[in-house]
């Protein structure tokens, strides 16, 4: 099945700085991928995603960029605020029966004002 | 709308009882799927379901049951509740082949 690594495990940056994080997949039939922020004690909820047809996509000061050939992809988040602290969980589904998504380990945020 | 809503929010049980989860959804979707979050592993599938009257494995199922008798409600059963699946337990649900709209969560601990 599929297997998606998600890098780092903790993230702390300055106000104002970028945040990278990065996943790895295994499985070269997956063709969407998203990303959710869970708050501390909240529910996950999608922030951005993309699908196999597109390399790269925006949204405000989140971007998202997928390299199929090395399979992997990034979340961007430019000009970080403290309310971007939270948990991010990279996602792939290769689309099949139910589009399950296979999760990353999770990225914890911290924006140090 | 209310989304996606989960009964009970908290629950604790002892070893060897049984306990029921009910995720319910207001936005008509296809596909329903109960999750589990243990620290450091994200989110890992039990069941899922995509339709009324069907549901499969998912990753991680052994120990655990699911019924979806109807099209907006996926149940959970624990029918001998371990340590081991002291965790918190999400539904979401999605249309098709969309975004997946989580549930608030229930946190379940097992002594």
């Amino acid at each position: 099945g599929e297997n998606v690594e998600q890098h780092p495990s903790t993230l702390s940056v300055q106000e104002g700085d970028s945040a990278v994080i990065k996943c790895t997949y295994s499985d070269s039939a997956s063709n969407y991928f998203p990303w959710y922020k869970q708050e501390l004690g909240k529910r996950p909820q999608l922030i951005i995603d993309i699908r196999s047809n597109v390399g790269e996509k925006k949204d405000q000061r989140i971007a998202v960029t997928l390299n199929k050939t090395a399979k992997h992809f990034s979340l961007h988040i430019t000009e970080t605020q403290p309310e971007d602290s939270a948990v991010y969980f990279c996602a792939a589904s290769n689309g099949a029966a139910g589009n399950k998504l296979t999760f990353g380990g999770g990225t914890r945020v911290l924006v140090k004002p | 709308n209310a989304g996606v809503t989960q009964t009970p929010k908290f629950r604790v049980l002892k070893t060897g009882q049984s306990m029921t989860l009910l995720c319910a959804q207001d936005m008509n979707h296809e596909y329903m799927y109960w999750y589990r979050q243990d620290p450091g592993m994200g989110l890992r599938l039990i069941h899922y379901s995509v339709g009324e009257g069907t549901t499969a494995k998912g990753e991680v199922p052994d120990g655990y049951n699911v019924s979806r008798l109807k099209k907006q409600n996926f149940l959970l059963g624990l029918e001998s509740a371990a340590p081991s699946q002291t965790s918190v337990y999400f539904c979401a649900s999605s249309y098709l082949r969309s975004e997946q709209f989580f549930g608030p969560g229930t946190r379940l601990t097992v002594l």
